[in-house]
């Protein structure tokens, strides 16, 4: 069963800075990863996602890193802005796993003006 | 953006009742989900259903558990009887793909069983 690990908990920074979420997976048949932001009293909402065959994906400020070997994941958020303040929650997907997503328990962001 | 829409934000409900949580997912989507989460753990799967049917479903999801979508209508999650460890958010979801496309969230349902 795939197994989704989220570091840190939380995580603050300066506006402008970058900041970088970490995620890891104990299985090796991930097919898609997904990271969702949350704000408080709202539902997930995605943010951006990566197939397992690339290992960038960019979309704005906000990148993510995959190591397949090493099994990890990151995601960048340049210049880093108050509201970029959110709950992040990195996801995998099984391959042909009919979009089950396994959640990591989610990075709490805080930007500092 | 699309939305999901669920549908009470909160319920309080005395154990051993039922419980309906109602899901309004985005129109032209075909899959639909419902995760749960516990306050301060991640969110986990519950269940999903595409084509009136359950495809998989996950421990969480006891035999006091069952979904349906009548009739295009609501899709819903009820639980009968409940229990204290019912108590969670419930998360609503939608894809128009079954692999690999964006899920749609709703809000959630604040279950709390007393």
């Amino acid at each position: 069963q795939q197994q989704v690990r989220q570091s840190p908990q939380s995580l603050t920074v300066w506006e402008g800075e970058t900041a970088i979420l970490n995620c890891s997976y104990e299985n090796s048949a991930f097919d898609y990863s997904p990271w969702y932001q949350q704000f408080p009293g709202e539902g997930p909402a995605l943010l951006i996602s990566i197939l397992s065959v690339s290992n960038k994906k960019e979309d704005g400020r906000f990148t993510i890193f995959f190591n397949k070997r090493e099994k990890k994941l990151s995601l960048h958020i340049a210049d880093s802005q108050p509201g970029d303040s959110a709950t992040y929650f990195c996801a995998a997907s099984p391959t042909g796993g009919n979009n089950k997503l396994t959640f990591g328990q989610g990075t709490v962001l805080s930007v500092i003006p | 953006g699309p939305k999901v829409l669920q549908i009470p934000s909160h319920q309080i409900i005395d154990m051993g009742q039922m419980v309906t949580l109602n899901c309004d997912p985005v129109s032209n989507h075909l899959y639909f989900y419902w995760y749960k989460q516990i306050l301060g753990q991640q969110m986990e799967f519950l269940v999903n259903f595409y084509n009136g049917k359950v495809m998989e479903k996950s421990k969480l999801f006891k035999d006091q558990f069952s979904v349906e979508r009548p009739d295009g209508s609501y899709f819903t999650l009820k639980i009968q009887p409940t229990a204290l460890e019912d108590s969670a958010v419930y998360f609503c979801a939608s894809s128009f793909g079954g692999a690999d496309t964006e899920v749609f969230f709703g809000k959630g349902t604040r279950l709390t069983v007393v």
